[in-house]
């Protein structure tokens, strides 16, 4: 059973930083391609950033560009976001997921970052 | 960047209705389109990608059509369970983009 678990979300200031994980279980992570997703309180989904399955094809949306860093560890089967210089406009539920090919066929259950002061 | 607009941005309906919910993307984007649904509190699900094909697992009365700008997805018969949002995304080019959404409510 495919399973991804994210973890590392909580409140942090303005201008904080947080690093998310994703636990990745049930699948050959090293052969997916992997994906930031997030959805702030209330609002739709917005693509956050993707790294290719070996991790040397990575983008990121404008609104996180020079702020977030993905990366992942194939050999934990893991996925990471750092967020750094947070706003209180990157407040969201933060999805990890799986792609394939153009759709996101698997999700984790989302972790919250709430930046407030 | 491909903006993706949805419309309706919510529909009333009752059970056993046929709901359309349309997807239009900025500018040509082949068959690189996938649909969700998404209940409160939860993760999306993957129902249709490239833009017609069913996801394994989701019932059938749910189809998606199109290519190009334009693309639809038809809810057949309008089961208890299908009442959630919906969300459009492109894979054409990054930036990824999602639709805006569309709440199916019960009339």
């Amino acid at each position: 059973e495919v399973q991804l678990v994210e973890s590392g979300g909580g409140l942090v200031q303005p201008g904080g930083s947080l690093r998310l994980s994703c636990a990745a279980s049930g699948f050959s992570f090293s052969t997916y391609e992997m994906n930031w997703v997030r959805q702030a309180p209330g609002k739709g989904l917005e693509w956050v950033s993707h790294i290719s399955s070996s991790g040397s094809i990575i983008y990121y949306a404008d609104s996180v560009k020079g702020r977030f860093t993905i990366s992942r560890d194939n050999a934990k089967n893991s996925l990471y976001l750092q967020m750094n210089s947070l706003r209180a406009e990157d407040t969201a539920v933060y999805y990890c997921a799986k792609q394939l090919l153009d759709g996101f066929d698997f999700w984790g259950q989302g972790t919250m970052v709430t930046v407030s002061s | 960047d491909i903006q993706m607009t949805q419309s309706p941005s919510s529909v009333s309906a009752s059970v056993g209705d046929r709901v359309t919910i349309t997807c239009r993307a900025s500018q040509g984007i082949s068959n690189w389109l996938a649909w969700y649904q998404q209940k409160p509190g939860k993760a999306p699900k993957l129902l249709i990608y490239a833009a017609s094909s069913l996801q394994s697992g989701v019932p059938s009365r749910f189809s998606g059509s199109g290519s190009g700008t334009d693309f639809t997805l038809t809810i057949s018969s309008l089961q208890p369970e299908d009442f959630a949002t919906y969300y459009c995304q492109q894979a054409n080019s990054f930036p990824l983009t999602f639709g805006g959404g569309t709440k199916v409510e019960i009339k």
